[in-house]
C-alpha cells in the first residue's frame, strides 16, 4: 500500500547533537511538508518542497535544515542551532486535489 | 496570510451528548480547501473531510457533519451522540489554491475532545 513511512518513531538526542528524522513515501507526490507539533499545540511547517532539488523555507525553520535529492525522500536534520527540539514531528506529501497524506511522526527528545 | 483560529480549546462532554467543535478562517484567496482531521493519543493524523471553497453543501457522514458558511469564514464540525472512541483532539486545517505558495497547509490550535463514559 501507498504511504508516508517516518522513522524513527522515538529520538533521543543529546544537547549539541545534530539527528536526522526520515521521511519515505511511495506515493509519487511532489510536495512534501514537515511539520513541527508542540504538546497541546497545533502544527507548525518547518519546511517544504515542491520538487526535487528544491525546498522553501516555512514559518518556523530556524535550526533545521532539509534535502530533496531523491523524489521519494525528504529528510529533515535538527541542528544543534534549534535550542529547543523536543516535539513531535510530521512528514506529509501532497498528491492531486489537495489529498495530504501524513506519515506517523517522529517523538524528538532532547536528554 | 491564511490563518486558522480553533477558540475551543477543550470540550468535556458525557456519552450520547452532541459536540460542535468551532472553526474560523481567514484568506485572501478565492479558491482554497478546508480540512478537518483527528489526532487520536497515538500521534497519528486522521483524515476526516476536505472540501472546497465552491461548495457550501453541508455534509454528513455518518455520526460527523461540518457546516461551511462562507459568508462568516466557518466550517463547524458536530460530532452527534459522541461516543468515547470519538476523545481526539481535532484540528481544522486551510490550504490555500497557490502553488507559488507551496499549497501549504495551515492548521488551527486544536480542540481537545474528552468524552466520558
Amino acid at each position: 500500500d501507498g504511504g508516508i513511512t517516518q522513522s524513527p518513531k522515538y529520538l533521543f538526542r543529546k544537547e549539541g547533537q545534530n539527528v536526522t528524522l526520515s521521511c519515505e513515501q511511495n506515493l509519487n507526490h511532489d510536495a512534501m511538508y514537515w511539520y513541527r507539533q508542540d504538546p497541546g499545540q497545533g502544527l507548525r511547517l518547518i519546511y517544504y518542497s515542491q520538487i526535487v532539488n528544491d525546498f522553501q523555507k516555512g514559518d518556523i525553520a530556524e535550526g533545521y535544515s532539509v534535502s530533496r535529492e531523491k523524489k521519494e525522500s525528504f529528510p529533515l536534520t535538527v541542528t544543534s542551532a534549534q535550542k529547543n527540539p523536543t516535539a513531535f514531528y510530521l512528514c506529509a506529501s501532497r498528491g492531486r486535489n489537495y489529498g495530504y497524506t501524513f506519515g506517523s511522526g517522529t517523538r524528538l527528545t532532547v536528554v | 496570510a491564511q490563518k486558522v483560529t480553533q477558540a475551543q480549546t477543550e470540550i468535556s462532554v458525557v456519552e450520547k451528548e452532541d459536540v460542535t467543535l468551532d472553526c474560523v478562517y481567514e484568506t485572501r484567496d478565492t479558491t482554497y480547501y478546508l480540512f478537518w482531521y483527528k489526532q487520536p493519543p497515538s500521534g497519528e493524523l486522521v483524515f476526516l473531510i476536505r472540501r472546497n471553497s465552491f461548495d457550501e453543501q453541508n455534509e454528513i457522514s455518518g455520526r460527523y457533519s461540518w457546516n461551511f458558511q462562507k459568508s462568516t469564514s466557518s466550517f463547524n464540525f458536530t460530532i452527534t451522540a459522541s461516543q468515547v472512541v470519538d476523545s481526539a483532539v481535532y484540528f481544522c486545517a486551510l490550504s490555500e489554491a497557490i502553488k507559488a505558495a507551496g499549497n501549504k497547509l495551515t492548521f488551527g490550535g486544536g480542540t481537545r475532545v474528552l468524552v466520558k463514559p
